[in-house]
């Protein structure tokens, strides 16, 4: 069974204040996408990597997904109110079936003014 | 543009009762899923649906039943409902299958079974 585990659980910090989520597995997956949810409503996709290696930038957010595509990253600089919510990493295993999208638990970020 | 509309969005049930959540995109996207989210267990699939006519189970099927009504509507079914089947909601489709395809989510269903 494939897994994936994202660390912390909980962050809570200042605004101004850099922060990293984690997305950890021992499977190897074809894609890795990040999601932000906020209360009440869907998780939205932020950004998909496919390649070992790869980073990518969304303003104030770098992705990066590992070499060996077990494993990613999310780093926020300068984190803003507006930054709060719960993230969610989620993993497309190697057939590509979308189908078989694994979710991690989520770290739910609050960042205080 | 209304995306992926799911209804209804708060639901209270007794146990042993039967309802039907329904789910509707306007994006012409063929494959569409529905997931349930608890607290501390993620977001987990039940059932999805590769394309028009087709149904597959996902990681926790049992308790559920799904019909792909047609391109644009996917309904979720509970025969019996069960205070664990007590959690929130989410439909969601994607244009296709391929590695990396975005998935857009619905706003939620909130169900509670007492």
């Amino acid at each position: 069974t494939q897994l994936l585990e994202q660390s912390p659980q909980f962050l809570s910090i200042q605004e101004g204040e850099n922060l990293t989520v984690y997305c950890n597995s021992s499977s190897v997956f074809s894609s890795l996408q990040w999601y932000r949810q906020e209360p009440g409503e869907g998780p939205v996709l932020l950004v998909t990597v496919v390649t070992g290696g790869e980073v990518k930038k969304l303003k104030r957010l770098t992705f990066q997904f590992g070499d060996a595509r077990k494993d990613s990253s999310l780093h926020i600089t300068a984190a803003q109110p507006g930054d709060t919510g719960l993230y969610l990493c989620a993993g497309g295993d190697y057939g590509g079936s979308q189908g078989n999208l694994i979710f991690g638990k989520g770290t739910k970020l609050s960042v205080k003014p | 543009n209304a995306g992926v509309t799911q209804t209804p969005k708060f639901q209270v049930l007794k146990t042993g009762q039967s309802m039907t959540l329904q789910c509707a995109q306007d994006m012409n996207h063929n494959s569409m899923y529905w997931y349930r989210q608890d607290p501390g267990m993620g977001l987990r699939l039940i059932y999805y649906s590769a394309s028009e006519g087709t149904t597959d189970k996902g990681e926790v099927p049992n308790g559920y039943n799904v019909s792909r009504l047609n391109k644009r509507e996917f309904s979720l079914r509970l025969e019996s409902a069960a205070p664990s089947q007590t959690s929130v909601y989410f439909c969601a489709s994607s244009s296709n299958q391929r590695r990396g395809n975005t998935i857009y989510f619905g706003e939620g269903s909130w169900l509670t079974v007492v």
